[in-house]
């Protein structure tokens, strides 16, 4: 069965910093991109970022470029998020996605929720 | 990077269809046959509903059909029953192995 468990998330004050994890399981990670999409309160999904099945392409929406970065182990089969130099706006519930090509997500995690606040 | 365009709500009776639109441009939803669409209730995981225009994943009923002219896609759910009340997103891949999403449509059975 496939799963992927996001988690990580918590309450940081702008300006620092969190990585969320997420931990995949029941498929062959190796093959698949990998994608992190986020919602913020009440509002509809962004796309946040993509890694390749190597990590050796990674593309990401232009409001974190410089300030996100994507990674993964594929020896532990986890995918990552850093996320830096946090503002008001990026409080959202992150998730983690299995993608095709990337064309589009069939699995995805259950979410974890980001506030940044003071 | 802007969002795909897509109405806030849309809303039929049980049997009904209804269709959800998603415009965009010539640069993501006219160039690729890559539009994907997505039901998300409330406080859920979004789940795959219809892949690259048509394609229709293992599991969904075929209640469920995706098209696509032009810069506009379209989700139509023929037969609608209860349990399809939910918000509806489309995605498409907008070149550069970037990716956008509509802003959702929350489909209200009456």
């Amino acid at each position: 069965e496939v799963q992927l468990v996001d988690s990580g998330g918590g309450l940081v004050q702008p300006g620092g910093s969190l990585r969320l994890s997420c931990a995949a399981s029941g498929f062959t990670f190796t093959n698949y991109w990998m994608t992190w999409v986020r919602q913020a309160p009440g509002k509809g999904l962004e796309w946040v970022a993509n890694i390749k099945q190597d990590g050796s392409e990674k593309y990401y929406m232009d409001s974190v470029k410089g300030r996100f970065t994507i990674s993964r182990d594929n020896a532990n089969h986890s995918l990552y998020l850093q996320m830096d130099s946090l503002r008001a706006e990026d409080t959202a519930v992150y998730y983690c996605a299995r993608t095709f090509g990337p064309r589009y997500s069939d699995y995805w995690g259950q979410g974890t929720l980001v506030t940044v606040s003071s | 990077q802007s969002a795909l365009t897509q109405p806030r709500s849309v809303s039929g009776s049980p049997g009904q269809s209804v269709t959800i639109s998603c415009t965009g441009t010539s640069s993501d939803v006219g160039a690729y046959n890559y539009v994907s669409w997505y039901q998300q209730h409330p406080g859920k995981a979004p789940k795959l509903m219809i892949y690259d225009v048509t394609k229709r994943p293992s599991g969904v009923p075929d209640r469920f059909s995706g098209s696509k002219s032009g810069n506009t896609a379209s989700l139509t759910i023929s037969g609608l029953q209860g349990e399809d009340e939910a918000d509806y997103y489309c995605w498409s891949f907008a070149g550069s192995y970037t990716m956008v999403f509509g802003g959702g449509t929350k489909l209200t059975v009456l």
